[in-house]
């Protein structure tokens, strides 16, 4: 079974509207990370926000909001206000914590296009 | 702080070379990870290193190999070079091996990653 799984492959939203980009994921630990990273055409991966599988609140950082629903294992992106610069690939990622190290894994992106 | 470092960003092979890739993590990272990034099979994680040390390995031949220096930097190798072989390989540093509290601590830092063309 995939661990990250993304199923909107192309997502387009009106400038200043906001977007949620899905992420279910499945693992059968108790303690793990949700991460969100994105991923412009110059191919850097950039931090975007983090969710903790023990925190009870949703993770917000700035425009961005990560609605956690725990008992459905979904871990849902939320981009408010869209900009033009949100145009790129997202990515959701999981890190376990079992004795993984610091693997990551990786769901197959969603392609953003913001429309002006 | 200087983020993550990849040397070259780009790189042109023909079949059958070989090719070693660099990678410079940030300042007090230990954990190094690298993963291959292609069209067809996404971000795949290839192995990571800790303290000099590979700790964790992907589903990948033997071709792919690795290694960290005492100073954490670390290096990718891949022998007798395919077609398949093209791709992004983003390298990523992080402060842990394992999950811990707080999101800085867990956090990811990722490199601009070096295309590899194999010819």
């Amino acid at each position: 079974a995939q661990k990250i799984t993304q199923t909107q492959p192309g997502m387009f939203v009106q400038e200043k509207e906001a977007v949620t980009l899905d992420c279910t994921y499945d693992t059968s630990d108790q303690s793990y990370g949700l991460f969100w990273y994105k991923q412009p055409s110059s191919g850097e991966m950039i931090f975007l926000i983090y969710q903790g599988s023990y925190d009870e609140q949703n993770a917000t950082e700035g425009r961005y909001s990560l609605n956690f629903q725990k008992a459905r294992k979904s871990a849902n992106l939320v981009i408010s206000a869209s900009q033009l610069g949100d145009s790129a690939m997202y990515f959701c990622a999981m890190r376990e914590g079992r004795n993984t190290g610091n693997q990551f894994y990786f769901g197959t992106g969603t392609s953003l296009t913001v429309i002006p | 702080k200087a983020g993550v470092t990849q040397t070259p960003r780009y790189l042109i092979k023909t079949r059958g070379q070989q090719v070693t890739l660099s990678c410079s993590p940030i300042s007090g990272h230990r954990s190094v990870s690298w993963y291959q990034q292609t069209p067809g099979q996404g971000l795949q994680f290839l192995f990571e290193y800790f303290s000099e040390t590979q700790r964790n390995k992907g589903n990948f031949p033997g071709r792919f190999s690795g290694r960290q220096f005492s100073n954490s930097r670390s290096e990718m190798n891949v022998s007798t070079l395919e077609l398949g072989d093209s791709a992004l390989y983003l390298c990523a540093s992080s402060l842990y091996r394992y999950l811990v509290g707080g999101r800085a601590d867990n956090e990811q830092f990722f490199g601009p990653g070096t295309r590899l063309t194999v010819l």
